[in-house]
């Protein structure tokens, strides 16, 4: 069955240090895989995507996510955290039928100052 | 351009009443979507539209209809609330590769 895990609910960090947000994935064919980022009150917004070609991608706001084929995860990155990151992180996976886009539960980042 | 627009923002029934959620887009996307966002359940597909005149059944279709107007239009009826609608509705809308972008969501309150 298709599904997505973000086995974080909550992760702290403190500002300016380094970030990486887990995603799991289990997909019957080849997976297009998305980040989005919602802050409080809002809608999603993309932050980055891997269709195919180089694993390592690069997204909005200097995010980063590296997709592992052999370890099904498309962990999510970034070097330095500022506290506009403070938000909540979604992974998710579709295919070529756009009726097979599955989400994960999510991941609440919190920033220390 | 506006990207995904919804209405109403936030919305209060009693059980049993009946309302409808509306959603447009601007970008000229084939597909739609409609999902609902529950805490600590991410979001889950209610109902999609591939194309103008078709829609079909996501994961949680029950005690929800959709009507695709036109190709912009994409609403979402509760035709007797119950308060385990009570949630946070989103409407989305997609490119030929299948990214989708979002609206700012309707967060509705069943008593």
């Amino acid at each position: 069955a298709q599904s997505v895990t973000q086995p974080d609910i909550h992760i702290t960090v403190s500002e300016g240090a380094s970030l990486e947000l887990r995603c799991n994935y289990s997909y019957g064919a080849t997976p297009y895989l998305f980040w989005y980022v919602q802050s409080p009150g809002q809608g999603l917004q993309l932050l980055l995507k891997y269709f195919s070609g180089d694993t390592l991608v690069q997204g909005i706001k200097g995010f980063e996510a590296e997709f592992k084929r052999s370890q099904s995860s498309f962990n999510l990155r970034k070097p330095s955290v500022h506290w506009s990151d403070a938000a909540e992180y979604f992974c998710a996976v579709g295919g070529n039928n756009f009726n097979k886009f599955y989400f994960g539960s999510g991941t609440k980042l919190n920033v220390k100052p | 351009n506006a990207g995904v627009t919804q209405t109403p923002k936030f919305q209060v029934l009693k059980t049993g009443q009946s309302m409808t959620l509306q959603c447009a887009q601007d970008m000229n996307h084939n597909s739609m979507y409609w999902y609902r966002q529950d805490p600590g359940m991410g979001l889950r597909l209610i109902y999609y539209s591939a194309s103008e005149g078709t829609t079909d059944k996501g994961e949680v279709p029950n005690g929800y209809n959709v009507s695709r107007l036109n190709k912009r239009e994409f609403s979402l009826r509760l035709e007797s609330a119950a308060p385990s609608q009570t949630s946070v509705y989103f409407c989305a809308s997609s490119d030929v590769q299948e990214t989708q972008y979002f609206g700012p969501g309707t967060r509705l309150l069943v008593l």
